[in-house]
């Protein structure tokens, strides 16, 4: 089974561009989550989307958004890049069930260098 | 204070050792708990899964909940140079999102041939 996929690898931009990152989940897993992780603040919560629905958002500021189509991909969004927003960007997948048993599988990752 | 408190390391340790990890935490909400590993420029990946209190064992991996200390712990048994990497510990609580995890820093390992 393929595992989490995300796209591109390794970026770089600017300060004040915006970026997109897309992630596919594992092949029936509906649910969704996003993380950022850098050497200060470690991997930070962003958001979660279960049938195309944000389920969940972490502590970030509204230039951070995502979405999920009906295949179960989803894609982040940044705009007005900052500095402070390098980061390794993870995705991770789940079945998205109020089963105990259900977990994430985390992807390899997008490293997003602001210049 | 943070949510999670994880010491950093760096943790040496001679192959063939039992290593022991460890994390602290603040939430009495939280009530699943994983530990990831990390290899460096690589996605985390999911070690051990409790859910509320226990022990649970998968190979040389052992990872204990005690729910009463607000204290999680990963075993590793018979340690190898391959399980040289971070080890992260995180944690959910069904009020705020399960899949919402909130993670410790994370301890880097060494396991010395």
């Amino acid at each position: 089974k393929a595992g989490v996929t995300q796209t591109p690898r390794y970026l770089i931009k600017t300060r004040g561009q915006q970026v997109t990152l897309s992630c596919s989940p594992i092949s029936g897993h509906r649910s969704v989550s996003w993380y950022q992780q850098t050497p200060g603040q470690g991997l930070q919560f962003l958001f979660e989307y279960f049938s195309e629905t944000q389920r969940n958002k972490g502590n970030f500021p509204g230039r951070f958004s995502g979405r999920q189509f009906s295949n179960s991909r989803s894609e982040m969004n940044v705009s007005t890049l900052e500095l402070g927003d390098s980061a390794l960007y993870l995705c991770a997948s789940s079945l998205g069930t109020i089963a105990s048993t259900d977990t994430q599988y985390f992807g390899p990752g997008t490293r997003l260098t602001v210049l | 204070q943070k949510e999670v408190e994880q010491d950093p390391g760096p943790l040496s340790v001679p192959e063939g050792a039992i290593v022991s990890l460890n994390c602290t935490y603040s939430n009495s909400a939280f009530q699943y708990f994983m530990w990831y590993r990390q290899y460096s420029r690589k996605g985390p990946e999911l070690l051990m899964y409790t859910y509320s209190s226990g022990n649970k064992e998968d190979g040389r991996f052992t990872a204990q909940v005690d729910k009463s200390s607000k204290y999680i712990s990963l075993f590793i048994r018979d340690s190898q140079p391959s399980d040289s990497a971070t080890y992260l510990c995180a944690m959910s609580s069904p009020d705020t999102g399960r899949r919402a995890l909130t993670f410790g820093s994370g301890t880097r390992l060494q396991v010395q041939p």
